[in-house]
C-alpha cells in the first residue's frame, strides 16, 4: 500500500559505520516523524519536522541525524554514536502543528552485525 | 513533559468476549487521545480517537471513554474476533501545538479462538 514508503525492510550496521533511513510521502504531508521501537515498549520520538528545511529533536535523538530537504522526503541517518542501534525505526506523516491521524511507513529493522 | 501508562501488557480473551485496555495521562493540558493498531509485521494503523471535549466515541465494536478529571482513557473492543489480535497503543498531546505525541507502551492483544 502506498502513501509513505520505507526502505530498507531490513539493515545491517557495522561497528562505527553510519547508515541512513529512508522516508517517502506522497500524502502532501507537511509534517514528518522518526519513531523508535524496542520490544515491549511504545514508540519513543527521535526527531520531527513540521515544514521543509526545519526539524525538532525528540526524545531520544542522541546518535542521530535528519534532513528535510523536500517535503516528500526525511531521511534518518543513525551515526555511530548511537551505541545501541537495534530496533525497528517507523516513519510517520501528518498534518502540520496538530500530532493528529499519523500515517505510519512499514517500518525498518536495524540489527548490528 | 507527557507520561502515558498503559495496562495490561498482554490481555487474553476469548472470541466473542469484550476487551478493555486502559491508559493514564499526566499533562492535564493533554487534549487529544488517538489509539493505533499494530498487526504483526505491520504499520501502526488509527483506529479511533477522541477529543477533549467529548466523553465516549463509538465506531461499530470500538468505542473509546475519556474521563478528564480522572485522566484516564480506555479502549473497548466488544464482540472480539481473531483479526483483532494486535498490539494496541494509546496516546496522548496538546494538539495543535510544539507538543508531540507521548505513546503507551503497548497492549499485546490475543484473541482465542
Amino acid at each position: 500500500d502506498g502513501g509513505i514508503t520505507q526502505s530498507p525492510k531490513y539493515l545491517f550496521r557495522k561497528e562505527g559505520q553510519n547508515v541512513t533511513l529512508s522516508c517517502e510521502q506522497n500524502l502532501n504531508h507537511d509534517a514528518m516523524y522518526w519513531y523508535r521501537q524496542d520490544p515491549g515498549q511504545g514508540l519513543r520520538l527521535i526527531y520531527y519536522s513540521q515544514i521543509v528545511n526545519d526539524f525538532q529533536k525528540g526524545d531520544i535523538a542522541e546518535g542521530y541525524s535528519v534532513s528535510r530537504e523536500k517535503k516528500e522526503s526525511f531521511p534518518l541517518t543513525v551515526t555511530s554514536a548511537q551505541k545501541n542501534p537495534t530496533a525497528f525505526y517507523l516513519c510517520a506523516s501528518g498534518f502540520r502543528a496538530t500530532n493528529e491521524k499519523l500515517f505510519f511507513g512499514s517500518g525498518t529493522q536495524l540489527s548490528v552485525l | 513533559g507527557e507520561n502515558v501508562e498503559q495496562h495490561p501488557s498482554t490481555l487474553s480473551v476469548q472470541e466473542g468476549d469484550s476487551a478493555v485496555i486502559k491508559c493514564t495521562y499526566s499533562d492535564s493540558a493533554s487534549n487529544y487521545f488517538p489509539w493505533y493498531k499494530q498487526e504483526l509485521g505491520k504499520r501502526p494503523q488509527l483506529i479511533i480517537d477522541i477529543r477533549s471535549n467529548v466523553g465516549e466515541k463509538k465506531d461499530q465494536r470500538i468505542a473509546v471513554t475519556l474521563n478528564k478529571t480522572a485522566k484516564h482513557f480506555s479502549l473497548h473492543i466488544t464482540e472480539t474476533q481473531p483479526e483483532d489480535s494486535a498490539v494496541y497503543f494509546c496516546a496522548a498531546c496538546y494538539s495543535g501545538s510544539a507538543r508531540q505525541l507521548t505513546f503507551g507502551s503497548g497492549t499485546q492483544l490475543t484473541v482465542l479462538p
